[in-house]
């Protein structure tokens, strides 16, 4: 199975911030790679598929990069609304995995 | 609007069976691949299987392999998953999602195992 590393596992910033969370697969994977915003009680959303490609109706504050093994996601100036539980998966090859999830703390 | 509805989630004694359903509107249901992911209490996102829009491709996380079958009916835009030999650890919120890298999400339905 591949592996998805996230990191940091949690993060404290403020508003206005960029923030970068990184994510790592085991292996090659392409650019098979999506992001998930997931808020406390709340089913996760989805922000980027095709590592780098805005899901419609997602704010353009967020965006994606990288191909292989390393990927990014990066927020441009953090509002409070962003303050959530972030997750990757890679979809490249069955089964699915999901990294561990990075905490976006005030 | 995509709209996917889970139900199905109740309390049961561990070795139990139960059927979780996801009633898909708002799209061209029979189009589409769709996925069951389930998130423990407290802990992160775990893929459980996916089934392709005809159903001819199947899979399934080792964890629940020979114990969970994932099918759908395309005519009642539902997808289903039958849960047999329950354990405590199946406690969770499932969440149904379409396309291989989940594009949309339902809202969830909670199983809780436990005697």
């Amino acid at each position: 199975d591949i592996q998805m590393t996230q990191s940091p596992s949690s993060l404290s910033a403020s508003v206005g911030d960029r923030v970068t969370i990184t994510c790592r697969a085991s292996q090659g994977i392409s650019n098979y790679l999506a992001w998930f915003q997931q808020k406390p009680g709340k089913a996760p959303k989805s922000l980027i598929y095709a590592a780098s490609s805005l899901q419609s109706g997602v704010p353009s504050k967020f965006s994606g990069s990288g191909s292989g093994t390393d990927f990014t996601l990066t927020i441009s100036s953090l509002q409070p609304e962003d303050f959530a539980t972030y997750y990757c998966q890679q979809y490249s090859i069955y089964p699915l995995t999901f990294g561990g999830g990075t905490k976006v703390e005030i | 609007e995509v709209q996917l509805v889970e139900s199905g989630g109740d309390l049961v004694q561990p070795g139990g069976s139960l059927r979780l359903s996801c009633a898909a509107s708002g799209f061209t249901f029979s189009d589409y691949a769709m996925n069951w992911v389930r998130q423990a209490p407290g802990k992160g996102l775990a893929w459980l299987s996916y089934i392709s829009s005809s159903s001819s491709t199947i899979y399934y996380a080792d964890s629940v392999k020979g114990r969970f079958t994932i099918y759908r009916d395309n005519a009642k835009n539902s997808l289903y998953l039958q849960m047999n030999s329950l354990r405590a650890e199946d406690t969770a919120v499932y969440y149904c999602s379409r396309r291989s890298y989940s594009d949309s999400w339902g809202q969830g339905t909670l199983v809780t195992v436990s005697s």
